[in-house]
């Protein structure tokens, strides 16, 4: 069975540009929730979808939004993009039955 | 604030000990508990997961849970220089599905 897979694996933007990041899940795999990583904070929730419907949200400002569509495929937007958000952003799927999340390799955000 | 810490490390064993890593989570209710495994330059690889007190093993890894000390650990033997990693504690709280992540504790296994 294939992993989970992120498009694209590298990104450089200029602050106040936006950015939308996408992820395929694992098949067959319902949920997909999207985290933030950087070395001082660590893995960060953003916020999970599940069957298209956003189902929790993290302490992110408004400027970070997704969307999940009817295959399960997810993506993430952020606007006005801002030196603070270069990281490596991480999709993750699971079954929706159990919670165990399976990451795929991330997409690593370069803000200038 | 729902929290899950760890010690930061490095914590250096010898190849062929046994390596403890521990975690510590603050939501009482907290159901379901993971270990993931992240190399430099990747993404974390999920390794263990318990949801019961108790051991369970898999292979050369054991994950121990005690949720009435709120505490979880992972325990690997006979450790390998390929285990030198950071590995990160991961709880599902009481309430909704997002996981909570420590910040991870840095194993160095050498030959």
């Amino acid at each position: 069975k294939a992993g989970v897979t992120q498009t694209p694996r590298y990104l450089i933007k200029t602050r106040g540009q936006q950015v939308t990041l996408s992820c395929s899940p694992i098949s067959g795999h319902r949920s997909v929730s999207w985290y933030q990583q950087t070395p001082g904070q660590g893995l960060q929730f953003l916020f999970e979808y599940f069957s298209e419907t956003q189902r929790n949200k993290g302490n992110f400002p408004g400027r970070f939004s997704g969307r999940q569509f009817s295959n399960s495929r997810s993506e993430m937007n952020v606007s006005t993009l801002e030196l603070g958000d270069s990281a490596l952003y991480l999709c993750a799927s699971r079954s929706g039955d159990f919670y165990e999340q399976y990451f795929g390799p991330g997409t690593r955000l370069t803000v200038t | 604030q729902k929290e899950v810490e760890q010690n930061s490390g490095p914590l250096s064993v010898p190849e062929g000990a046994i390596a403890s890593l521990n975690c510590t989570y603050s939501d009482r209710g907290s159901q379901s508990f993971f270990w993931y495994r992240q190399y430099s330059g990747k993404s974390p690889e999920l390794i263990m997961f318990i949801y019961s007190n108790g051991d369970k093993e898999d292979g050369r890894f054991t994950a121990q849970l005690n949720k009435a000390s709120q505490y979880v650990s992972l325990l690997i033997r006979d450790s390998q220089p390929s285990d030198s990693a950071t590995y990160l504690c991961a709880v599902k709280g009481e309430a909704g599905t997002a996981l909570i992540f420590g910040k991870g504790t840095t194993l160095s296994v050498s030959s």
